[in-house]
């Protein structure tokens, strides 16, 4: 099973700065990666997939990079909607599994 | 547009069986798999297995595998993930998701998800 571990836990950021959130993989998963958005009491939501290309009607200020094990979102200048817990997951092969996400939190 | 709605909230007891149904519209129910995932209290979220609405093939996650069903009833366009020998650490909000293309696995579509509880 492929071991998917994000960084920081939790990130602590003020509307308008930029944030950086790492996904490691334990082995190598190509470009099959993607990202998701979650709130609370919300289903989550896809941001990006194969590493890099944004979902239907995801903002521009996401953008995600990273190939291999080592994978990449950056959102360019948080917006007040964008506090929430993110998700890497991988496709490379069975099992499917996430990371353990990663909080973006108000400072 | 397309729209996956689950079942209510559930309350089981220990050591039984909860089946979540996942009602689909807006698209060709046959052309996309369809997985179930969870996500427990205070937790990440969980993968638990997917279905070929197509051909029926099922694929699960080994800690799942043995106690869990994924089925799907082309007829009425529904799915169901239904756990067995339920214990507390079950409890968890379920969701279906349908993949973004068929048998390429990210989730574009999710359910609303269904609150299980296990407790006796």
């Amino acid at each position: 099973e492929i071991v998917l571990t994000q960084s920081p836990a939790t990130l602590s950021l003020s509307p308008g700065e930029r944030a950086t959130l790492s996904c490691r993989a334990s082995q190598s998963v190509s470009r099959y990666l993607a990202w998701y958005q979650h709130k609370p009491g919300q289903a989550p939501r896809l941001l990006m997939y194969n590493a890099s290309d944004r979902a239907t009607g995801i903002p521009a200020r996401f953008s995600g990079s990273g190939s291999g094990t080592d994978f990449t979102l950056t959102i360019s200048s948080l917006e007040p909607e964008d506090f929430a817990v993110y998700y890497c997951q991988h496709r490379s092969n069975w099992p499917l599994t996430f990371g353990g996400g990663t909080k973006v939190e108000i400072k | 547009q397309v729209q996956l709605v689950q079942s209510g909230v559930e309350v089981k007891k220990p050591g039984a069986s909860v089946k979540v149904s996942c009602k689909a519209s807006g698209y060709s129910f046959s052309s996309y798999g369809i997985s179930w995932l969870r996500q427990a209290p205070g937790q990440g979220l969980e993968w638990i297995g997917w279905i070929s609405v197509y051909n029926g093939d099922t694929k699960y996650a080994q800690k799942f595998q043995g106690r869990v069903s994924i089925t799907t009833e082309t007829h009425s366009n529904t799915g169901y993930m239904e756990l067995r020998s339920l214990t507390s650490d079950d409890t968890a909000v379920y969701y279906c998701a349908r993949e973004r293309v068929y048998s390429i696995h990210e989730f574009e579509f999710w359910g609303q998800g269904t609150l299980v509880t296990v407790s006796s």
